[in-house]
């Protein structure tokens, strides 16, 4: 089994659309959490930590159940910029430093 | 601020050859650099922790004689492919963490290298 699993997609919406993607993590220890974006051929960048409380930032609202091992992330009125691969990445402890694990991404179209 | 570059962006090299991959962190020291892989259509996955003096820890299956390592300045960490093959071919991504920032956990990315074998 994954330590991070994603749905692949691809998730194609229209502008304006409201969008969910689901993540569930492997390790009960894992002590943060995280959802980045990769557009295609360049680095992950992060679009925000994710808090046991929920938190918002913009049109973009993250969720986070530990009991579950559930990561969600919500995009309100899509843009066609919102076009990229979304990333749930957790960080855990192991083997004595703090290391990302990457699930495989999730993959956005927005169409006019 | 958080700035980490990466040389070359792309390379292309023959069957058997070496290459060097550098990793740097313009703007803060890193005494903790990693090194991830990404294949087409895959997640990243940590190859290597790399720290500042000494000797990289690398995860399970990642040859560490194939994939050499060096971090021999706070501001700099390199990748070696030895001997690369076409199953070497992928997207090389480094990042560095900033341990002086309040959230000491966070990684900065490099904008990766995309290395092909013929």
């Amino acid at each position: 089994r994954k330590e991070v699993e994603q749905d692949p997609g691809p998730f194609n919406v229209p502008e304006g659309a409201t969008v969910a993607f689901n993540c569930t993590y492997s390790n009960s220890a894992s002590q943060s959490f995280f959802w980045y974006r990769q557009d295609c051929r360049k680095e992950p960048k992060l679009l925000m930590s994710v808090y046991s409380s929920g938190n918002e930032d913009g049109r973009f609202t993250a969720q986070l159940n530990r009991a579950s091992q559930y990561i969600s992330l919500l995009i309100r009125d899509s843009k066609l910029s919102d076009s990229a691969t979304y990333l749930c990445v957790v960080n855990t402890f192991s083997g004595g430093y703090n290391k990302l694990i990457f699930g495989a991404g999730t993959r956005l179209a927005v169409h006019p | 601020g958080a700035v980490v570059s990466q040389h070359p962006s792309w390379v292309i090299c023959k069957s058997g050859t070496s290459v060097k991959i550098e990793c740097r962190s313009l703007d803060f020291q890193a005494t903790t650099m990693f090194w991830y892989r990404q294949f087409p259509k895959q997640s990243l996955m940590l190859m290597a922790t790399s720290n500042e003096g000494s000797k990289a820890t690398y995860e399970q299956g990642v040859e560490k004689d194939k994939f050499l390592i060096n971090h021999a300045s706070l501001t700099l960490s390199t990748l070696t492919v030895t001997s690369a093959h076409p199953e070497d071919s992928s997207f090389y991504i480094c990042s560095a963490r900033d341990q002086g920032l309040i959230s000491p956990n966070e990684q900065f990315f490099g904008p990766g290298t995309r290395l092909t074998v013929l």
